[in-house]
């Protein structure tokens, strides 16, 4: 149990198709991110949350659509998503002060995401 | 742009084997530094972490790590592996112009022989 719970485990889709990944985070954090994790490269930031404001966004395509409703809550919306964004999707929560915070990421187990 | 380095993409080891795992970075001020461990399907989690002070830092599971900061280095140790170490552990670093978030290593896959 990490404290941050990753929904679903694993998605097959269509290049078509519409779907999201969800991540809540129940150690009251106030930071969350979005990590891409594929095969021999290193994890990719995407996006990151802080107080509900997107304070980064590391020029990521406009078919991945990030969403946070609240400090708890993050979604990953995807449409017409390409082969090679089959990864590992990783989100992370961490307590951030106004001027920065240390760092440390606590992370789900992930979102399998394959690409047909 | 902050960079992490990890030298050794593979590594294979028989048990009781000393481990070192290089981690180089870029940015040249004031970092925290990470190593995070990542076991056969499970998720991501934090072995040790530094942010001051003394700069050999220790882990769970008997782990240490030694921050140079002349030599923009911060390597994983551990005097004697278990099978049970069998992993993938990653360096990670925060700290850079205008990054909050950490920027991690591409990761090192340790493999131990029983």
């Amino acid at each position: 149990e990490t404290g941050v719970t990753q929904t679903p485990r694993h998605l097959v889709m269509g290049m078509t198709n519409k779907k999201s990944l969800k991540c809540e985070q129940h150690l009251g954090h106030n930071a969350m991110y979005w990590y891409k994790q594929s095969a021999k490269k290193p994890l990719e930031l995407m996006f990151v949350y802080n107080f509900k404001e997107q304070t980064e966004n590391n020029s990521v395509p406009s078919r991945f659509s990030p969403e946070c409703p609240n400090s708890s809550h993050l979604f990953l919306h995807l449409h017409t998503l390409q082969p090679e964004d089959s990864a590992l999707y990783l989100c992370a929560s961490s307590q951030e002060g106004r001027q920065g915070g240390t760092g440390e990421l606590f992370f789900g187990e992930g979102s399998r995401l394959t690409v047909l | 742009a902050q960079s992490v380095s990890q030298h050794n993409h593979h590594v294979i080891l028989s048990e009781a084997a000393s481990l070192e795992l290089g981690c180089n970075y870029s940015y040249g001020g004031t970092v925290n530094l990470f190593w995070y461990v990542q076991y056969p399907g499970q998720h991501l989690q934090l072995l040790l972490k530094y942010f001051s002070g003394d700069p050999l830092v220790k882990g769970i599971k008997g782990f240490e790590a030694e921050f140079i900061k002349s030599k923009f280095s911060f390597n994983l140790r551990k005097p004697s592996v278990q099978w049970s170490d069998t992993a993938e552990y990653f360096c990670a670093v925060n700290g850079g112009p205008g990054r909050r978030a950490l920027t991690f290593g591409s990761g090192t896959r340790l493999q131990v022989q029983p």
